[in-house]
């Protein structure tokens, strides 16, 4: 089974500008997790998405957003770019069911560097 | 609520000795734990988790953790380190009743092994 997949695998973006970044989870699972990673805060959850729901939302501000497709790939989105949300951005998929329910694999991330 | 300390930001050892890193938690629920390993500009693996049933849990690469109820605590071993251990080790939480993909990271453990 092929992994999870992220792309692009690193961007450079301005202030003020957006960004849409995508993950493809591995054959069958359902839920995708985003996360940022960045040296000053760690691993912060930003939100699942199941059956194209989104599930869990961690505490970030709107300029944050995802969607997940009926594929189970998923995007999300950043608005208004801040110099802070340089960071890493992970993305795990689980399958949600059966004995493995909650084990999560991740993708490579995107770098994203805001200038 | 749940939430995870990692002590010990950086743990340097010897190859050879043994590696102990420290977890502790805390969840309103009963609690499924993860220890994941990160090496340098890649994702998260998946070393080892506790779901339910036996609290002594064997992973990968000769690591073992162990799940202590009464201490709140899954700390990580591995009897004799080997160089390519060295990496950055994040524990994990996520609840046990249906929280779907959100864990929750302590910040993480830089292990490095000297020669």
């Amino acid at each position: 089974k092929a992994g999870v997949t992220q792309t692009p695998r690193y961007l450079i973006k301005t202030r003020g500008q957006q960004v849409t970044l995508s993950c493809s989870p591995i054959s069958g699972h359902r839920s995708v997790s985003w996360y940022q990673q960045t040296p000053g805060q760690g691993l912060q959850f930003l939100f699942e998405y199941f059956s194209e729901t989104q599930r869990n939302k961690g505490n970030f501000p709107g300029r944050f957003s995802g969607r997940q497709f009926s594929n189970s790939r998923s995007e999300m989105n950043v608005s208004t770019l801040e110099l802070g949300d340089s960071a890493l951005y992970l993305c795990a998929s689980s399958s949600q069911t059966g004995v493995n329910h909650n084990e999560q694999f991740f993708g490579p991330g995107t770098r994203l560097t805001v200038l | 609520a749940q939430s995870v300390t990692q002590l010990g930001s950086h743990v340097s050892v010897s190859e050879g000795a043994l590696v102990l890193l420290r977890c502790n938690y805390s969840s309103s629920v009963p609690p499924y734990l993860f220890w994941y390993v990160q090496y340098p500009n890649q994702g998260l693996q998946l070393l080892l988790k506790y779901t339910t049933g036996a609290t002594l849990v064997k992973g990968i690469n000769g690591f073992e953790a162990e799940f202590k109820k009464s201490e709140t605590s899954f700390h990580l071993t591995k009897p004799s380190a080997h160089m390519s251990d060295a990496a950055e080790y994040f524990c994990a939480v996520t609840g046990a009743y249906n929280q779907g993909g959100k864990l929750i990271f302590g910040q993480g453990t830089e292990l490095s092994v000297k020669p």
